[in-house]
């Protein structure tokens, strides 16, 4: 089974600061990496697929990096409707969701 | 705009079968990949399993003995059912798409998800 972990779990952040939130695979798993975002109630949104590719729809201020086992979700300039809980997700077999990680207002 | 749309019992007792149905619309069946997921507080987020349009599909291991997912592609509409359900099996259950961007795991449609409680 692959193992996703994100860090931090949970952060506090400001309007306008840089957000950077991470996720390592306990084994490699190429550029399939996947990040959504999830608000109280929701179903999860996709934002990012493949590690790097913006999903239609979701603004700029979103990006992702990285490959093999470590994967970067950042957020450019932080607005009011981006605190929500952030996932990675490994695409590569079963699907494996990270823990999660809360961004709260500080 | 594809909508899908989870409809099932929200209370079930220990050791029955879940059942749940999702229906969607909007957009076809045909040529995608349809996955239940299901999320709780001890668990998180955890893929159950998809069926292709074609008619096959693919478990996760942890629960592929008490998982089956069929398809009505008449109806537009896939199934989930769980059986000997135990308590740990309480969670918000999703239906989902993928099959559009690159793996059968890149979820781009989501339903809005239904609780199911397993209790007596």
């Amino acid at each position: 089974d692959i193992q996703m972990t994100q860090s931090p779990s949970s952060l506090s952040a400001s309007v306008g600061d840089r957000v950077t939130i991470t996720c390592r695979a306990s084994q490699t798993i190429s550029g399939y990496l996947n990040w959504y975002q999830q608000k109280p109630g929701k179903a999860p949104k996709l934002l990012i697929y493949a590690a790097s590719s913006l999903q239609s729809g979701v603004p700029s201020r979103f990006s992702g990096s990285g490959s093999g086992t470590d994967f970067t979700l950042t957020i450019s300039s932080l607005q009011p409707e981006d605190f929500a809980t952030y996932y990675c997700q490994q695409s590569s077999s079963t699907g494996t969701f990270g823990q999660g990680t809360k961004v709260e207002i500080k | 705009q594809v909508q899908l749309q989870e409809s099932g019992p929200g209370l079930v007792k220990p050791s029955e079968t879940l059942s749940l149905t999702c229906t969607v619309s909007g957009g076809s069946i045909i040529s995608y990949y349809w996955s239940w997921i299901r999320q709780s507080p001890g668990k998180g987020l955890e893929w159950l399993g998809y069926i292709y349009y074609s008619g096959s599909t693919n478990y996760n291991p942890s629960l592929k003995s008490r998982v089956i997912i069929s398809l009505d592609a008449a109806k537009n509409q896939f199934s989930l059912k769980l059986s000997s359900v135990t308590a740990a099996d309480t969670a918000v259950y999703y239906c989902a798409r993928a099959g559009a961007l690159i793996t059968p795991w890149d979820f781009d449609f989501w339903g809005q998800g239904t609780l199911v409680t397993v209790s007596s």
